[in-house]
């Protein structure tokens, strides 16, 4: 059973918009929720976090926004750019699981210029 | 730093044939994670270590086996590889109770015909 689930599989923005990312779980126990972001040919590496204590985190033209009862997150690409298209992961774990992530599957960004 | 290294990073093999890859961190971390990545699956873990010693299944460990050599090293092994093994595999790693960031090796490209 799939833990988190991640939508769209496939994403095309233009430059400048805004590329949005969602996803949901249904485990109340996760306390930990990254977004990892992957060029081709590499490793995945972590681009944001949030703990459920917050409802929003920003760092430069990414966000996090997360809604704990509706048990979904999503990510925000403001003034997308080519140089973010790559492959986005969300994730989530708990305390419990020793640093255990559970990944959704996916989206694929292409932004063009 | 070098971070999360693998070897090697491309290995074509028959079916059947045997082969490790092998994983090292110097992040003094304690848990280590062996990941495959197939197109649209996203991320599945095969075997997990949270700490010298001790290994666990993820979610695919049918036809791997794992030995954490220290707290360095964390290898993957196919005693007889399969074409349904042919993926892209990660090793990653981080402290499990320091919010949870794994950091992830370039990745080895495995093909079994």
């Amino acid at each position: 059973q799939q833990q988190v689930k991640q939508s769209p599989q496939s994403l095309i923005v233009q430059k400048g918009g805004i590329s949005i990312i969602n996803c949901a779980y249904e485990n109340t126990a996760f306390d930990y929720f990254p977004w990892y972001q992957q060029f081709p040919g590499k490793g995945p590496a972590l681009l944001i976090a949030i703990r459920p204590d917050v409802s929003e985190k920003k760092e430069g033209r990414f966000t996090i926004s997360f809604n704990k009862s509706a048990k979904q997150f999503s990510l925000h690409i403001m003034d997308s750019q080519p140089g973010d298209s790559a492959t986005y992961f969300c994730a989530a774990s708990r305390g419990s699981t020793l640093g255990r992530l559970y990944f959704g599957r996916g989206t694929q960004l292409t932004v063009w210029p | 730093n070098a971070g999360v290294t693998q070897t090697p990073k491309f290995q074509v093999l028959k079916t059947g044939q045997s082969m490790t890859l092998q994983c090292a961190q110097d992040m003094n971390h304690n848990s280590m994670y062996w990941y495959r990545q197939d197109p649209g699956m996203g991320l599945r873990l095969i075997y997990y270590s949270a700490s010298e010693g001790t290994t666990d299944k993820g979610e695919v460990p049918n036809g791997y086996n794992v030995s954490r050599l220290n707290k360095r090293e964390f290898s993957l092994r196919l005693e007889s590889a399969a074409p349904s093994q042919t993926s892209v595999y990660f090793c990653a790693s981080n402290f499990r109770d320091r919010g949870n960031e794994q950091f992830f090796g370039p990745g080895t490209r495995l093909t079994v015909l």
